[in-house]
């Protein structure tokens, strides 16, 4: 089946740096991709929607200058959080759209996420 | 707007005891309905969707949903639990026609006691 794969699973920085998380579909093509954040004891957040080759679709409330986002290939989408701080760490999942073989119907395959601890 | 109640945060069952999560949704057209299962640090598998047809689908892992229209839920049921399947489960909901803005409830952590 689909396979998204998510790196790094786990990352320390210290504030005001940047951190870059990719996202690869191995053994599809994804033309869009979802990132969302998921706070401790609370539900995923979808935070924007990538889509390859063009700029993504942040949702609102969600700082497109804090949370770089960049599809340049039909298979990777990257995050970038810019000058982290603090209250930016949290575990971030991306996913993507694939089609499901046996119904024929779209089928988000989720990556195993990344989690961002800023000191 | 599309929402999804989970009204259990945490549920524990022992091994062996029959299982049911509940799910409620609100939304103003035909919906499509996942269950989602979260390991401890991972991300999500889905377990199974419902998108027409049956209302009652079968996933993976021996979960079954029921989709209940007059009821507006989707439960998520398994006969038998396994200490294996202590993790946490979120149900979501989605417009028709894909996965666009699919919306996640806040979950249900299971536990399983032996």
């Amino acid at each position: 089946g689909a396979v998204v794969s998510q790196h790094p699973s786990r990352v320390i920085c210290k504030s005001g740096t940047s951190v870059k998380i990719e996202c690869r579909s191995l053994d599809f093509q994804a033309t869009t991709m979802f990132w969302y954040r998921q706070f401790p004891k609370k539900s995923l957040m979808l935070m924007a929607t990538s889509n390859e080759g063009s700029k993504a679709t942040y949702e609102q409330g969600v700082e497109k200058d804090k949370f770089l986002i960049n599809h340049a290939s039909l298979t990777l989408s990257t995050l970038t959080v810019t000058s982290a701080h603090p209250e930016d760490s949290s575990f971030y999942i991306c996913s993507a759209r694939s089609r499901d073989l046996s119904s024929g119907a779209n089928v988000l395959t989720f990556g195993a996420g990344s989690r961002l601890t800023v000191l | 707007a599309q929402s999804v109640t989970q009204p259990d945060i945490h549920i524990t069952v022992s091994e062996g005891a029959s299982l049911e999560l509940r799910c409620n949704y609100s939304y103003g057209a035909t919906p499509y309905l996942f269950w989602y299962v979260q390991s401890p640090g991972q991300g999500l598998q889905l377990l199974l969707k419902y998108f027409s047809g049956d209302t009652l689908v079968q996933g993976i892992k021996g979960f079954e949903a029921e989709f209940k229209r007059s009821q507006s839920s989707f439960n998520l049921r398994k006969p038998s639990v396994h200490w294996s399947d202590a993790a946490e489960y979120f149900c979501a909901v989605g417009p028709s026609g894909g996965y666009q803005k699919v919306t996640f409830g806040t979950g249900t952590k299971l536990q399983v006691i032996p």
